[in-house]
């Protein structure tokens, strides 16, 4: 069925280094994708947001990168701090068989922040 | 802005026993809610989707007499574990839909989960 996948289960990188987490979708249908952040024993934080109209939005240190051709997704972290260190999930809303539409999580990739 | 609470944090219950989690969105009304259910070093899993003034949507696999679900108002959502069994413990986190623009802008934000260990 479609599905929303990682292809890095863990990533370790220095503190202040930029890191990118990837994420493969297959449904070529989904208009908007979310990455949310998530510490230990903790919610998953939205951290931004991407319609599939755009190709690239900026936020605050992070910024998030389409690519419906190949149905590609990163996040991108500026500046790697500790704080930084959870689990990403991004995540596809798609419209389920009923009309309603739900989200989809990816398997999630855990960043590790070496100081 | 999109604050959503769970209550409680946690909470430890005997087998047999039922326990409600409740989920609050405080600054904003979300006439959708869902419940996720997330195993350790997992993904999380919708387990169901709550609508406010009517029943809830169920996923496959998920018992609708086991999670007992109950969108009362615009702000609260809760899921009721019935005679819960060591197998039902895990973190429920619950989310609620902020909506603008149409349902092409729509954002979940997440309650920070609740941890439950049934003895």
């Amino acid at each position: 069925g479609e599905s929303v996948g990682l292809h890095l289960p863990t990533l370790s990188v220095q503190e202040g280094d930029n890191s990118i987490i990837n994420c493969a979708y297959s449904n070529s249908a989904s208009d908007y994708f979310i990455w949310y952040k998530q510490e230990s024993g903790k919610g998953p934080q939205f951290i931004i947001d991407i319609r599939s109209n755009m190709d690239k939005r900026q936020g605050q240190r992070v910024t998030v990168l389409l690519n419906k051709t190949v149905k590609h997704l990163s996040l991108q972290i500026a500046a790697t701090q500790p704080g930084d260190s959870a689990v990403y999930f991004c995540a596809e809303n798609i419209s389920m068989d009923t009309g309603r539409r739900a989200l989809t999580f990816g398997s999630g990739t855990r960043l590790q922040v070496q100081p | 802005g999109a604050v959503v609470s769970q209550h409680p944090s946690w909470v430890i219950c005997k087998s047999g026993t039922s326990v409600k989690i409740e989920c609050r969105s405080l600054d904003f009304q979300a006439t959708t809610m869902f419940w996720y259910r997330q195993f350790p070093k997992q993904s999380l899993m919708l387990m169901a989707t709550s609508n406010e003034g009517s029943k809830a949507t169920y996923e496959q696999g998920v018992e609708k007499d086991k999670f007992l679900i109950n969108h009362a108002s615009l702000t609260l959502s809760t899921l009721t574990v019935t005679s819960a069994h060591p197998e039902d413990s895990s973190f429920y986190i619950c989310s609620a839909l902020m909506t603008s623009g149409g349902l092409s802008q729509e954002t979940q934000y997440f309650g920070p989960g609740t941890r439950l260990l049934v003895l």
